[in-house]
């Protein structure tokens, strides 16, 4: 049972150019959102995140948007930059739900980005 | 300067064997985490535990018992290791009352490399 799915196994980009990485969820249960980025053989690192109270989060480079009615989140990146190549995961939590529900993250299974030169 | 930092990161060993998987965390931090990532690149949550007290347990086989001496560490011990352990596990820290403010979020150990052969 997948509640967070990300569709595009990959996708390649020129330096520059704007990178736009999908994901859909079924839990209406989710309200806080995280996008992680990873490079092979380290762990997951902080990227971004978003609460349902928002449609739209920015931090530099790197924003955010989500749809709630869709259920559904994208990660822009603009300009990206070879750097930026890894592979990201979407994750969503029920942060307000306390309890057995707190840290528990539910990751899509990543999309590998590359950016080339 | 690791916040979250885990050993060994490689790990090769034989079925039926017992080995454990050591992390600690310098951020202060009240909650921990040991997350799985299985072959099929999907990132799973196993454990958490807030001070030292079990909070989550993800229907995770009774040979895998994680030990939290204190805040700061959260050991994996798995027994009677199978092939079917093969996986990355991931040591991961938040604070306490994980909410949904922006920014908020958990912090991954770079990960242990796990082969059952």
């Amino acid at each position: 049972d997948q509640q967070v799915k990300q569709n595009s196994p990959s996708l390649s980009v020129q330096e520059g150019r704007i990178s736009i990485l999908n994901c859909d969820y079924t839990n209406s249960m989710f309200d806080y959102f995280l996008w992680y980025k990873k490079y092979p053989a380290e762990g997951p690192t902080f990227l971004i995140s978003i609460s349902s109270i928002k449609d739209k989060n920015e931090d530099g480079r790197f924003t955010v948007f989500l749809n709630k009615s869709a259920k559904h989140l994208s990660l822009h990146i603009v300009p990206s930059q070879p750097g930026d190549s890894a592979v990201y995961f979407c994750a969503a939590t029920n942060a307000n739900a306390g309890g057995t529900s707190y840290g528990k993250l539910t990751f899509g299974q990543g999309t590998i980005l590359t950016v080339h030169p | 300067d690791t916040a979250v930092s885990q050993t060994p990161k490689y790990l090769v060993t034989q079925m039926g064997n017992d080995k454990s998987i050591k992390c600690e965390q310098n951020l202060g931090h009240d909650t921990m985490y040991w997350y799985k990532q299985d072959s099929k690149k999907f990132l799973k949550i196993m454990f958490s535990y807030n001070n030292k007290e079990l909070i989550i347990n993800e229907t995770v086989p009774n040979r895998f018992s994680p030990k939290s001496p204190d805040k700061a560490h959260l050991n994996l011990h798995i027994n009677s290791l199978e092939l079917g352990d093969s996986a990355v596990y991931f040591c991961a820290s938040s604070q306490f009352g994980f909410g949904t403010y922006s920014g908020n979020t958990i912090y991954f150990g770079e990960g242990s490399w796990l082969t059952v052969v």
